[in-house]
């Protein structure tokens, strides 16, 4: 297992575009979690899945993002109607959830540059 | 909600010395603490964590220091290496991790050969 796999690297799309992410998690985690980080920021977290189930997404931004994790292994970020303000580097990660706690590992990212 | 201040925002300091980076937490919720090393393109990487039932914890030439009491820890980088220079981030977490992190602004250090 290499980790935790995004494609693609960076994407750059005209301002109205739909665009869309993929997140492919180290194959035994059964979390798997969204953050947003802007320049000079902390990851900001999204929204996050147990297996297929969506646990969590009162912080994806606007109604124009969605997730999904429909086999509970790769997800998906689609962001529709791209706006400047989106630009920033969508961050994955994944975790096994235990009795104890573990930490996350973080996928390389997403760098998305609406123009 | 959860939240999570970190000082300096910068730090500079000669290869060598140590390097102290310290965060606090608002949410007394929070029992779990790791720190994060961030290169020039990369992910975030998990350097070290502790947990709310450790006061400290080292790992080679780094260490990390709880006081629950004072909702606040600290990174500690000794004999720091031009490798280290980085971002590096302190995130807080309920469950031990099982859940959402919530991260610091991040502080850049370099190191000065």
């Amino acid at each position: 297992d290499t980790g935790v796999s995004q494609d693609p690297r960076h994407k750059i799309t005209k301002r109205g575009q739909n665009v869309t992410f993929r997140c492919d998690p180290i194959s035994e985690h059964n979390r798997l979690y969204w953050y947003r980080q802007t320049l000079g920021q902390g990851p900001e977290f999204l929204t996050y899945f147990q297996n297929e189930a969506q646990l969590e997404k009162s912080r994806l931004l606007s109604n124009r993002f969605s997730a999904e994790r429909p086999k509970g292994s790769f997800s998906t970020l689609e962001i529709q109607r791209t706006e400047q303000g989106d630009s920033a580097m969508y961050l994955c990660a994944s975790s096994l959830t235990r009795t104890g706690g573990n930490g996350y590992t973080f996928g390389s990212g997403t760098r998305l540059t609406v123009v | 909600g959860e939240n999570v201040e970190q000082h300096p925002s910068t730090l500079s300091v000669q290869e060598g010395d140590s390097a102290v980076i310290k965060c606090t937490y608002s949410d007394s919720a929070s029992n779990y603490f790791p720190w994060y090393k961030q290169e020039l393109g990369k992910g975030p990487q998990l350097i070290i964590d502790i947990r709310s039932n450790v006061g400290e914890k080292k790992d080679q030439r780094i260490a990390v220091t709880l006081n629950k009491t004072a909702k606040h820890f600290s990174l500690h980088i000794t004999e720091t290496q031009p490798e280290d220079s980085a971002v590096y981030f302190c995130a807080a977490s309920p469950d031990f991790g099982n859940e959402k992190l919530t991260f610091g602004t991040g502080t850049r250090l370099t190191i000065i050969p």
